[in-house]
């Protein structure tokens, strides 16, 4: 069976530096999808990232990027110049097949001003 | 693109009557739905998947006759919780799929009283 872990209950950065959060999955699938999603104090669940397990160039969305490593069966998230609004949790999520989620047990990150 | 509503917000009701919630994709249709509760402080635990116009898929542990899922349309699902006890008491959180990505309601904090 599949398994998500994000082994940093909680994580704090300072404004406009940068900060990684970390995934590691589990899954002996070849193809597959992975995501990254933010819950604020709203609890509001927002797609952050996502990635393609076929895709070997890492997913970016502005400020925010994957470290992709499809044989060591990592995703990392980099957010950078990090700002108060991502104060929030985040979820990394596995996917394959029958659309269900496996999600990790989240981090909680808080930027500090 | 890829709104997802759901109706009430936010409700509270006393032992023993049932209560419904609406989850609604508001810009696409979403042949598959999902339906989540989440305690503080922890990850989403899925409860069942709705597929339209076909009997919901329960995740092991979830009682059907308990929580009721009807999607009858392609933007509509329902989670009808009957017979509510005040450990009932959650936050619950649907989602819709588009493209191999969940997209997420507002959530509904359900108080029973």
């Amino acid at each position: 069976a599949q398994t998500v872990t994000q082994s940093q209950p909680e994580m704090s950065v300072q404004e406009a530096e940068t900060v990684t959060l970390s995934c590691t999955y589990d899954t002996s699938e070849s193809n597959y999808y992975l995501f990254w999603y933010k819950q604020p104090p709203s609890r509001q669940m927002i797609l952050v990232i996502r990635q393609e397990a076929y895709k070997q160039q890492n997913a970016t969305e502005n400020r925010f990027s994957v470290n992709f490593q499809k044989a060591a069966k990592s995703f990392s998230l980099k957010i950078s110049d990090s700002q108060l609004g991502d104060t929030a949790m985040y979820f990394c999520a596995f996917m394959k097949g029958t659309y269900k989620y496996i999600f990790g047990t989240g981090t909680r990150l808080k930027v500090l001003a | 693109g890829a709104v997802v509503s759901q109706h009430p917000s936010w409700v509270i009701c006393k032992s023993g009557t049932s209560v419904k919630i609406e989850c609604r994709s508001l810009d696409f249709q979403a042949t598959t739905m999902f339906w989540y509760r989440q305690f503080p402080k922890q990850s989403l635990m899925l409860m069942a998947t709705s597929n339209e116009g076909s009997k919901a898929t329960y995740e092991q542990g979830v009682e059907k006759d308990k929580f009721l899922i009807n999607h009858a349309s392609l933007t509509l699902s329902t989670l009808t919780v009957t017979s509510a006890h005040p450990e009932d008491s959650s936050f619950y959180i649907c989602s819709a799929d588009r493209a191999d990505t969940q997209y997420f309601g507002p959530g509904t904090r359900l108080t029973v009283l």
